[in-house]
């Protein structure tokens, strides 16, 4: 059974750039859920994407963006990239929301500096 | 919107001691769930425990437990027999019901003293 891998690891991008984080959810999980944590601070709920669908999103603009593929692997974007952006960005994997048992397993994360 | 409050921004315990880190959170709603990850330096997030607000019984795992206080809204983690493994972040976070929507804590450090 594989972990949840993101890719990648580290990345630089200049302000304005458009940026694209992927994850590669654990097996048989269906649903992805990505957030941002800023240094110091706790993960933030950017969105969540279940069967290939939006199913959940917290209070980011619509410069975040999300896809999940068949295989429920996902990609993150993010347009306009700006400075406050500079973020680990995490995402997590489990299956059904909403059972009583759904457990996330999260990756390692992707650093993303943006300057 | 549900918040979610760690207090205490740093904590520190003696090795095979105990200590306990708060966690208080805000809702509206009556079924949800709540559970605490350990963030270790090598940055990947580990579920220690969790808690469904309609049981009324605390979680426990090993040497981690909670007191969960629905009323008061408060849910705080006691780890006992400290381990030097235990140092890491430690973040309180609330699911709502559909598990769609999650909101964490600011993180509490745990330093364990040899």
């Amino acid at each position: 059974e594989t972990g949840v891998t993101q890719s990648p690891t580290h990345l630089i991008k200049t302000r304005g750039q458009q940026v694209t984080l992927r994850c590669s959810s654990q097996s048989g999980h269906n649903t992805v859920s990505w957030y941002q944590q800023a240094l110091g601070q706790g993960p933030q709920f950017i969105f969540q994407y279940y069967r290939e669908e939006e199913n959940g999103r917290g209070n980011f603009p619509p410069r975040f963006s999300g896809l999940q593929f068949p295989n429920y692997s996902s990609e993150l974007n993010v347009n306009a990239l700006e400075l406050d952006d500079s973020a680990l960005y995490l995402c997590a994997s489990s299956l059904d929301p909403g059972t009583s048992f759904y457990e996330q397993y999260f990756g390692p994360g992707t650093r993303l500096t943006v300057t | 919107a549900q918040t979610v409050t760690q207090s205490q921004p740093e904590m520190s315990v003696q090795e095979a001691e105990t200590v306990t880190l708060s966690c208080t959170y805000d809702t509206s709603e009556s079924d949800y769930y709540l559970f605490w990850y350990k963030q270790p330096p090598s940055r990947q997030m580990i579920l220690v425990i969790r808690q469904e607000a309609y049981k009324q019984q605390n979680a426990t795992e090993n040497r981690f437990s909670v007191n969960f206080q629905k009323a008061a809204k408060s849910f705080s983690l006691k780890i006992s027999d400290s381990q030097l493994g235990d140092a890491a972040m430690y973040f309180c976070a609330y699911r709502t019901p559909r598990g769609n929507q999650f909101y964490f804590g600011t993180g509490t450090s745990l330093t364990v003293i040899p």
